[in-house]
């Protein structure tokens, strides 16, 4: 596609829910990434995935993050036994070289209530 | 753990003056990004800086990268009401350049 495509847009769950966010990069992008940002703050990294491997899944707050990416192109953010502390904007972004600038996708506004 | 800190937090200007963003890391960095975000947007690539001392310019907007790879500043002359947004610097702590640490960003507002 043109851009990076996140969906849902915006997803309201009751705490103790499971969720899962999808993230479509660009075509060709090998690189994606997973970060989060609450209000007032930077973007928090989460996962980085080269193809189908996570390269680097030291942002994951604990365990009930988990993220994949199984053909190396969409990946899917999946949060089990979401609390009130989840809710923030969820980010992903991809690029067809780790040391060039990332496209960001419009992200999935995630609230737990 | 990795750090990016960025200063100031908030910034106001008139139409037509300076604005400049810093930020810095305690630990020499292999590359710095810079991104933009307008107010309910995502944040939007501006430039990469590599180099030590290097010096990037996109019209008014002026980008150094510290000859210890550990600041960066952002530079923008005579801003604009277009100019408002955050501006986030985020920086890369290995060879591989992966895994992008971001600083808290500085939120610039623009009166005319």
């Amino acid at each position: 596609g043109a851009g990076v495509s996140q969906t849902p847009s915006n997803k309201v769950t009751e705490k103790g829910k499971y969720v899962e966010l999808r993230c479509d990069p660009i075509s060709g992008h090998t690189a994606l990434y997973w970060y989060r940002q609450s209000l007032g703050q930077g973007p928090e990294f989460l996962i980085y995935f080269q193809g189908t491997g996570a390269a680097d899944d030291s942002g994951l707050p604990n365990d009930r993050f988990f993220a994949v990416r199984p053909e190396g192109s969409v990946s899917t953010l999946k949060i089990q036994r979401t609390e009130r502390g989840d809710s923030a904007v969820y980010l992903c972004a991809s690029s067809f070289d780790p040391n060039y600038g990332y496209t960001f996708g419009s992200g999935t506004r995630l609230t737990v209530v | 753990g990795q750090q990016v800190m960025q200063i100031p937090q908030y910034q106001h200007v008139q139409e037509g003056e300076d604005f400049t963003t810093y930020c810095n890391s305690s630990t020499t960095l292999s590359n710095i990004q810079w991104y933009k975000q307008r107010p309910g947007g995502h944040p939007v690539f501006l430039i990469q800086l590599v180099k030590s001392g290097e010096v990037k310019k996109q019209k008014r907007l002026t980008f150094q990268f510290g000859e210890a790879k550990k600041n960066s500043s952002l530079h923008i002359t005579a801003t604009q009401t277009t100019d408002v947004g955050t501006y986030f610097c985020a920086g890369s702590f290995n060879q591989a350049g992966t895994a992008l640490i971001f600083g808290k960003g500085t939120t610039l507002s623009v009166s005319s």
